[in-house]
C-alpha cells in the first residue's frame, strides 16, 4: 500500500495567519491526492481534489499544490471554523490511505 | 445536492456481524464517476477505508479486512449496505458512508459526501 505522512502532527496558530501543511506519499501518485477538514464530531468535508482544485464551496483561502510525491495544503488567512483537524488522501490505487493528520489550534 | 445516511446499529456483540445500511437520497446511486464507499474511524484515530461499490456490483475492499467484509449495493432502494463479520472491540469506531468521484482515465475527484457516522460499539 502507499504511505502518506503529514507534517506538522499539530500546529498553533492565530486568527488570520497563514499556515502550510504538508504530505508525502511513499511512492508517486500523480496528482491524485485530496485534502479534508474535519471538525470535532463532525464527518470530514472536502476542501481540494486532484492537488490543486477547489471544492465547488470552499472559500478561495485554501489551496493545494504538488504532484507526484509531495504535497502542500496553504490556508492564507485562518478563520475560527479552520480550527480543525485536516487529512490528506491518496487516490491514486485502491485501498486509499489517508495521512496521519494535522491538528490545527489556536 | 446529495445527502447519505448511515443506519445505527449501536452495540454488536464481540464475533457477531456488524452490518449497516447507506440510505442515498437527492441522487441516483447509479449515477455514472461515482462509487460508494464505507470508511471508518476510531475514536481519537484517524481514517480507514473498508471498501467500496459501483452500481454494477463491483467491489474493491482492503486487504486488511477483505477476509471479513461485505458490501453490497441495492439499487431499487438506492442503498448500500456493509457486513463485517466476527467483530472484536479492535472495530469499534464511527462508520462513515461516503461518496467517491472517478471519473474517466483515472481522474480522482476526492470523497465529496459523507454521511454523518454512525457510532458502532463493539462490547459484551
Amino acid at each position: 500500500d502507499i504511505q502518506m505522512t503529514q507534517s506538522p502532527s499539530s500546529v498553533s496558530a492565530s486568527i488570520g495567519d497563514r499556515v502550510t501543511i504538508t504530505c508525502r506519499a511513499s511512492q508517486g501518485i500523480g496528482s491524485w491526492l485530496a485534502w479534508y477538514r474535519q471538525k470535532p464530531g463532525k464527518a470530514p468535508e472536502l476542501l481540494i481534489y486532484a492537488a490543486s482544485s477547489l471544492q465547488s464551496g470552499v472559500p478561495s483561502r485554501f489551496s493545494g499544490s504538488g504532484s507526484g510525491t509531495d504535497f502542500t495544503l496553504t490556508i492564507s488567512s485562518l478563520q475560527p471554523e479552520d480550527f480543525a483537524t485536516y487529512y490528506c488522501q491518496q487516490g491514486d490505487s485502491f485501498p486509499y490511505i489517508f495521512g496521519q493528520g494535522t491538528k490545527l489550534e489556536i | 445536492q446529495v445527502q447519505l445516511q448511515e443506519s445505527d446499529p449501536g452495540l454488536v456483540k464481540p464475533s457477531q456481524t456488524l452490518s449497516l445500511t447507506c440510505t442515498v437520497s437527492g441522487g441516483s446511486i447509479t449515477s455514472g464517476s461515482y462509487y460508494w464507499s464505507w470508511i471508518r474511524q476510531p475514536a481519537g484515530k484517524g481514517l480507514e477505508c473498508i471498501g467500496r461499490i459501483y452500481s454494477s456490483g463491483n467491489t474493491y475492499y482492503n486487504p486488511s479486512l477483505k477476509s471479513r467484509v461485505t458490501i453490497s449495493i441495492d439499487t431499487s432502494k438506492n442503498q448500500f449496505s456493509l457486513e463485517l463479520t466476527s467483530v472484536t472491540a479492535a472495530d469499534t469506531a464511527v462508520y462513515y458512508c461516503a461518496r467517491d468521484h472517478r471519473g474517466d482515465g483515472g481522474w480522482y475527484g476526492g470523497i465529496d459526501s459523507w454521511g454523518q457516522g454512525s457510532l458502532v460499539t463493539v462490547s459484551s
